[in-house]
């Protein structure tokens, strides 16, 4: 099956940062989310981007399908954007998301 | 529009008792998944369901079961519980079923098994 691998697995940076984020999967996908989760463990719906570019505010996220790989940028980091950040896909053959391990960022003010 | 609710959101079980959670979707949402998320294992694919129908189970006992209502709301039964089943239960919703259709979660309802 499909394989989902992001990095790195953990990120410590200081408030106003930059940070990028990666997710590489392993085979054709017609379905990618990047979700953040916050300390409570609520999952936050961040993109919905099998291909392309989208911009929310500070982030920003771009997905190359022919080369398989999703970026997720933060910018001017804020302590509240501390949390574990998901990567899920679909793939061709699997009518469920794949989840990568995640990103555990933690800003420091 | 409100957002997917979960109840109850903190629960404490002694092996061997059974449990049941509940998922409300997104008004309008008839897809409903579910996961289980260990700190060991990650977020794993429990089961989604359709209109009422089971449409895909990822590889857990059948110990772990589900159904959905005619309202879309749906519940998951975990019955003779281990300590293993200890996690966070996160349920998601989406307009309808199969790949491509972006997920919506709920807050997750955290099961403690003692």
């Amino acid at each position: 099956g499909i394989q989902v691998e992001q990095s790195p697995p953990d990120l410590i940076l200081q408030e106003g940062a930059n940070s990028t984020l990666r997710c590489n999967f392993s085979d054709s996908v017609n379905n990618l989310q990047w979700f953040h989760q916050n300390p409570w463990g609520q999952l936050i719906n961040l993109f919905y981007i099998p291909s392309g570019t989208k911009q929310n505010g500070r982030l920003s996220a771009t997905t190359v399908a022919t080369e398989r790989y999703s970026l997720l940028y933060i910018s001017s980091s804020q302590t509240t954007d501390s949390g574990v950040y998901f990567c899920a896909v679909y793939g061709d053959s699997n009518y469920q998301l794949i989840w990568g391990a995640g990103t555990k960022l933690i800003i420091k003010p | 529009k409100a957002g997917v609710t979960q109840t109850p959101r903190y629960l404490i079980k002694t092996r061997g008792q059974q449990v049941t959670l509940s998922c409300s979707p997104i008004s309008g949402h008839r897809s409903v998944s579910w996961y289980q998320q260990t700190p060991g294992q990650g977020l794993q694919f429990l089961f989604e369901y359709f209109s009422e129908t089971q449409r895909n189970k990822g590889n857990f006992p059948g110990r772990f079961s589900g159904r959905q209502f005619s309202n879309s709301r749906s519940e998951m039964n975990v019955s003779t519980l281990e300590l293993g089943d200890s996690a966070l239960y996160l349920c998601a919703s989406s307009l309808n079923w199969g790949f491509g259709n972006e997920q919506f979660f709920g807050p997750g309802t955290r099961l403690t098994v003692l």
